[in-house]
């Protein structure tokens, strides 16, 4: 069954330091997306992209996120300067259409 | 808040027995999906309904949406130990099929064997 890959499984950093974060959609799908979940909380919304651009971000993604499909089949979030209160499960999301979208396994970042 | 909100927070059954977790709204919604979560782990979609329907079946699972009053229930029959998790609801708004996700607070689901 196709899956949503996401690498690494967890990510330990230093504060101020930058992280990229990877993921491997599912190779048909068009819509991607980033979400997060800190400990014990709800699963947040950060980012929507589609056809090679964003097409919704919360107010959490500020400027110190980006996304990139930099080959046509990988898809990033890179933190340019983590803040502790950046420690979350981190998932990547892709859907084909209107079904249900398909999670990755998440990254755990760790800002210490 | 426009989210989906679950309740119970927490829900702790026998195996065998069936598990009822609700899920409710304040704004029109295009779509409406249930995800379970196993601790720690990545997040499985388990079935979407749609705003135009009442009703889907998934094997054990059977859930319902009545827009009136802004709620869905996702009933899992039979439970077993194995269906120990967390369960969310989550919404898409407005007229998009392709919008974000929305997720609630998650119920916790405990099946003890």
């Amino acid at each position: 069954e196709p899956e949503v890959t996401q690498t690494p499984s967890h990510q330990v950093t230093q504060m101020g330091q930058e992280v990229i974060l990877r993921c491997v959609p599912i190779s048909n799908h068009l819509y991607f997306y980033w979400y997060r979940q800190i400990l014990g909380q709800k699963v947040e919304f950060l980012v929507s992209f589609y056809n090679n651009e964003i097409s919704e971000k919360s107010e959490i993604f500020d400027d110190q996120f980006s996304v990139e499909r930099p080959d046509g089949s990988n898809f990033t979030l890179k933190i340019r300067s983590t803040k502790l209160e950046d420690s979350a499960m981190y998932f990547c999301a892709s859907r084909v259409g209107v079904e249900g979208a398909f999670f990755g396994q998440g990254t755990r970042l760790t800002v210490v | 808040s426009q989210q989906g909100e679950e309740d119970p927070q927490a829900l702790s059954i026998q195996e065998g027995e069936n598990a009822t977790m609700n899920c409710s709204y304040k704004t029109s919604i295009n779509n409406l999906q249930w995800y379970r979560q196993n601790s720690g782990r990545g997040l499985v979609h388990l079935i979407l309904i749609r705003s135009n329907e009442r009703e889907k079946h998934s094997g054990r699972l059977r859930v319902t949406l009545d827009t009136s009053k802004k709620s869905s229930s996702l009933l899992i029959t039979a439970s077993r130990a194995a269906d120990t998790a967390s369960y969310f609801c989550a919404v898409i708004f407005g007229g998009t099929s392709y919008g974000k996700l929305t997720f609630g607070q998650g119920t916790i689901l405990t099946v003890h064997p």
